[in-house]
């Protein structure tokens, strides 16, 4: 499968932990976009590489929220002290011409 | 600010009738816009961009700047239809989403 990919797909974790998810976009793809969707709601920008460098940021988004993309090649959003307001469907989507392609996504769990 | 909106959060029509899901939008610089479509257990997907004006899976939808519109149709709805439809909106670098429409098409 050559489209883009993420792990886990599920994570369940207790309220407080951190935890780690990892994206591998499409290779060709320069630019790679974090999102979140809980139910009922469309995604939810979070962060936007360009290559290694991360041009945006949602100001939404907390502290505890970090998202790297060293090398310019897989990315890893880490959420620091989950909180139950967390649990959501983490995406991961790249292009490289304004189109997107989106993985299946993690689900996470905070209890 | 981008924003999207999808004012129907529900949407459902009989086989063969025509389908409109409205999308309005708010940005004061020149958007891109598209509709995003999520099959039942699949992956969000790219259906239509403006900038094409193509016809996918027999949906088209027209930017309408006066109006700020996006909204998507088809003439004649079929029940592989039945998804989640996404409205979305590119300014200067990111995708801003709306809420989301749910299609059911009844046989």
């Amino acid at each position: 499968d050559t489209g883009v990919s993420q792990n886990p797909r599920h994570k369940i974790t207790k309220r407080g932990q951190n935890v780690t998810f990892r994206c591998d976009p499409i290779s060709e793809h320069n630019r790679l976009y974090w999102y979140r969707q809980t139910l009922g709601q469309g995604p939810e920008f979070l962060t936007y590489f360009q290559n290694e460098a991360q041009l945006e940021k949602s100001r939404l988004l907390s502290d505890r929220f970090s998202a790297e993309r060293p090398k310019g090649s897989f990315s890893t959003l880490e959420i620091q002290r989950t909180e139950q307001g967390d649990s959501a469907m983490y995406l991961c989507a790249s292009s490289s011409t304004g189109k997107l392609f989106f993985g299946s996504g993690t689900q996470l769990s905070v209890l | 600010a981008q924003r999207v909106t999808q004012p129907e959060k529900l949407l459902s029509v009989f086989k063969g009738a025509p389908v409109e899901l409205k999308c309005n939008y708010s940005y004061s610089g020149s958007p891109e816009l598209f509709w995003y479509v999520q099959y039942s257990r699949q992956r969000l997907q790219l259906l239509l961009r403006h900038i094409s004006r193509e016809s996918i899976k027999g949906f088209t939808a027209d930017l309408n700047k006066g109006e700020t519109s996006f909204h998507l149709k088809k003439p004649f709805a079929q029940e592989e239809d039945s998804a989640m439809y996404y409205c979305a909106l590119k300014g200067a670098q990111k995708l801003v989403f709306g809420q989301g429409t749910r299609l059911t098409i009844n046989p």
